[in-house]
Formats: C-alpha cells, sequence, structure tokens
C-alpha cells in the first residue's frame, strides 16, 4: 500500500499571503489529522477530519481551517501568513471502526517557510 | 488531559550498547501510548504501540517498550544501539474522547549513538 502522501514538499511564501497544503491518506483510512512541527513549540495538534467532518480541533487561532473531501484526501489552509507559521507540516491518517481510529500513519511533511 | 513527559531531550549511546529512553505519561484513563521516530527532513515512522494488551510491546528495529501503570511510565529500549538509531524519538498519547485521535507528543529525545 502506498503511504500517506503530502503536497508539496516544500513552500515558500510571503507575510499576508495564503496557503493551502494537500494529503492524501493510505487507501482506506477515512481520519485525516494535521500537526504543525516548530523547534519552539515541539509537534502540535491542528485538527482532524473524519467522513468529510472536523472531529477534533487543536489551539490554533481561525487562520487555520481544513476540510476533507468524499475520497478522504484532505487540505489545510492557513490565511494571513505570519512569520511564526514556518513550520513543518505533518498529516496522518488512520483506519476506523466502530467510529474508534487506531494509530496514525504520518506523511512526509510539507516544509512552509514564511518570509 | 492527557500528556506525556520525555526525560532527557539528548541521550547518547555507544554502538552496542543499551539505548533506554523515557516516557512518563498522565491520563484519566486508560491510555493509548505510542512510540515515533523521526530522521532528518521526514515524517514521524511508528515504532510501536500500546493499546491495553501485552504490557510488554515489540516494536519495528529491535525496539520494545513496557507499559508499568504503577510507574506511568512507558519507557523505549533496545538491546544494541546501531548507528542507524541515531534520529529524534517520541513519545505520544491519544486522546480517544468522542472516537477522535488527536495525538499528544512529547519534546522529544534526541538520540546520538557514537563509535
Amino acid at each position: 500500500k502506498a503511504g500517506v502522501t503530502q503536497t508539496p514538499r516544500y513552500l515558500i511564501k510571503t507575510r499576508g499571503q495564503q496557503v493551502t497544503l494537500s494529503c492524501s491518506p493510505i487507501s482506506g483510512h477515512r481520519s485525516v489529522s494535521w500537526y504543525q512541527q516548530t523547534p519552539g513549540q515541539g509537534l502540535q495538534f491542528l485538527f482532524e477530519y473524519f467522513s468529510e467532518t472536523q472531529r477534533n480541533k487543536g489551539n490554533f487561532p481561525g487562520r487555520f481551517s481544513g476540510r476533507q473531501f468524499s475520497n478522504s484526501r484532505s487540505e489545510m489552509n492557513v490565511s494571513t501568513l505570519e512569520l511564526g507559521d514556518s513550520a513543518l507540516y505533518l498529516c496522518a491518517s488512520s483506519f476506523t471502526s466502530g467510529g474508534s481510529s487506531y494509530e496514525q500513519y504520518f506523511g512526509p511533511g510539507t516544509r512552509l517557510t514564511v518570509t | 488531559a492527557q500528556s506525556v513527559t520525555q526525560l532527557g531531550s539528548h541521550v547518547s549511546v555507544s554502538e552496542g550498547a543499551l539505548v533506554l529512553l523515557r516516557c512518563n505519561y498522565s491520563s484519566s484513563v486508560p491510555p493509548y501510548l505510542f512510540w515515533y521516530v523521526q530522521y532528518p527532513n521526514q515524517g514521524l515512522q511508528l515504532l510501536l504501540k500500546y493499546t491495553s494488551a501485552a504490557t510488554l510491546v515489540k516494536g519495528i528495529n529491535g525496539f520494545e517498550a513496557e507499559f508499568k501503570k504503577s510507574e506511568t511510565s512507558f519507557h523505549l529500549t533496545k538491546p544494541s544501539a546501531h548507528m542507524s538509531d541515531a534520529a529524534e524519538y517520541f513519545c505520544a498519547v491519544s486522546d480517544r474522547e468522542g472516537g477522535g485521535n488527536k495525538l499528544t507528543f512529547g519534546t522529544g529525545t534526541q538520540l546520538k549513538v557514537e563509535l
């Protein structure tokens, strides 16, 4: 099975712009979660989507949003970029049964640099 | 809220020596615990998981971890370190409230393996 894929792998944006990151989960996985990784704050949970619905949300401002499509692919969007949004954004997918999700498998990440 | 604490941000061992990476958890419910490894410029790779079955869990690459409820610990060990084990290791706990799948990570331990 193919793993979790994320596009693009690297991105450079300017303050004030917006950006959209894409994630394709492992085939058969319906839960997709997003995490932000920075040297200062470590790994932080952004949100989780399951069956096109946001099931969990982390403590991030409303500039961070996401969505999931019927094929389980997910996108996250960051509007009005700030320098502090520079980070590695990781997507993870997991298998779900009976409403419960199992271990998460991570993609390679998208490295976002805001200048 | 669930949390994990990783003691030691940097651990250095000699090749062939025992690897011991420490993780303590805090959870009001029986936890699901995970260890992930991250190599430079890559995403997270699942090493092993504890989901309330056997307390001694074996993972990939010769790693194992033991769940000790009395000590609220889930330390990661490997009998003999290899140069290829040099990486950053993250302990994580899963918040499964409402069937969700949010992972809370520790701050990570950078493992250095010396000749």
